[in-house]
């Protein structure tokens, strides 16, 4: 069962807009949520992560934007660069992270000059 | 960020035989350590959590004695891929928790195996 739903599968963005990939979850006990970014070969690693008891978080060109009653959060890439360009993974987990990992299936931004 | 380190980077084995996949935490010790596989352009699908000096835990369809889970030491966690076929050619990537990052949750992940068995 696919505990989080990540959209859309690819995305293609000219450089300096806005890139942004929507997830949703069903478990209610999730409480940590994190994106990784992935390039080709190798493993991920944490971009920005939030917990539901705030709306928002910014760090950078990259911010969370969490909505607890719709079970949804999305990654908006300010002024996307073509450095940006990779496969970003939503996910979440329990007791603050501590539990193990959920993964979203992945979308696979392409920023052209 | 703290250090996880995979190796090989990329193993090619035949069918048939068994291939092993160290993952050490650099500069941390990690008493959980978790291995995901990764097929292309699909996701990180979870196969086990490791626990150091217990029995790993297997995800559901998991087969424990064919890949087989050692967490010997604070610091590293082996994946042992047995009797290794065509169709167990994957990504294979570990991560772990460093305890000093626990609040925050952060998981930090190797740079992954790539198997292939011919």
């Amino acid at each position: 069962q696919q505990q989080v739903k990540q959209s859309p599968q690819s995305l293609i963005v000219q450089k300096g807009g806005i890139s942004i990939i929507n997830c949703a979850y069903e478990n209610t006990a999730f409480d940590y949520f994190p994106w990784y970014q992935q390039f080709p070969g190798k493993g991920p690693a944490l971009l920005i992560a939030i917990r539901p008891d705030v709306s928002e978080k910014k760090e950078g060109r990259f911010t969370i934007s969490f909505n607890k009653s719709a079970k949804q959060f999305s990654l908006h890439i300010m002024d996307s660069q073509p450095g940006d360009s990779a496969t970003y993974f939503c996910a979440a987990s329990s007791y603050g992270g501590y539990q193990k990992v959920t993964f979203g299936t992945g979308t696979k931004l392409q920023v052209i000059p | 960020g703290a250090v996880v380190s995979q190796h090989p980077s990329r193993v090619i084995c035949k069918s048939g035989t068994s291939v092993k996949i160290e993952c050490r935490s650099l500069d941390f010790q990690a008493t959980t350590m978790f291995w995901y596989r990764q097929f292309p352009k699909q996701s990180l699908m979870l196969m086990a959590t490791s626990n150091e000096g217990s029995k790993a835990t297997y995800e559901q369809g998991v087969e424990k004695d064919k890949f087989l889970i050692n967490h010997a030491s604070l610091t590293l966690s082996t994946l042992t891929v047995t009797s290794a076929h065509p169709e167990d050619s994957s990504f294979y990537i570990c991560s772990a928790r460093d305890p000093a990052a626990i609040i925050t949750g952060e998981l930090f992940f190797g740079e992954g195996s790539r198997l292939t068995v011919l």
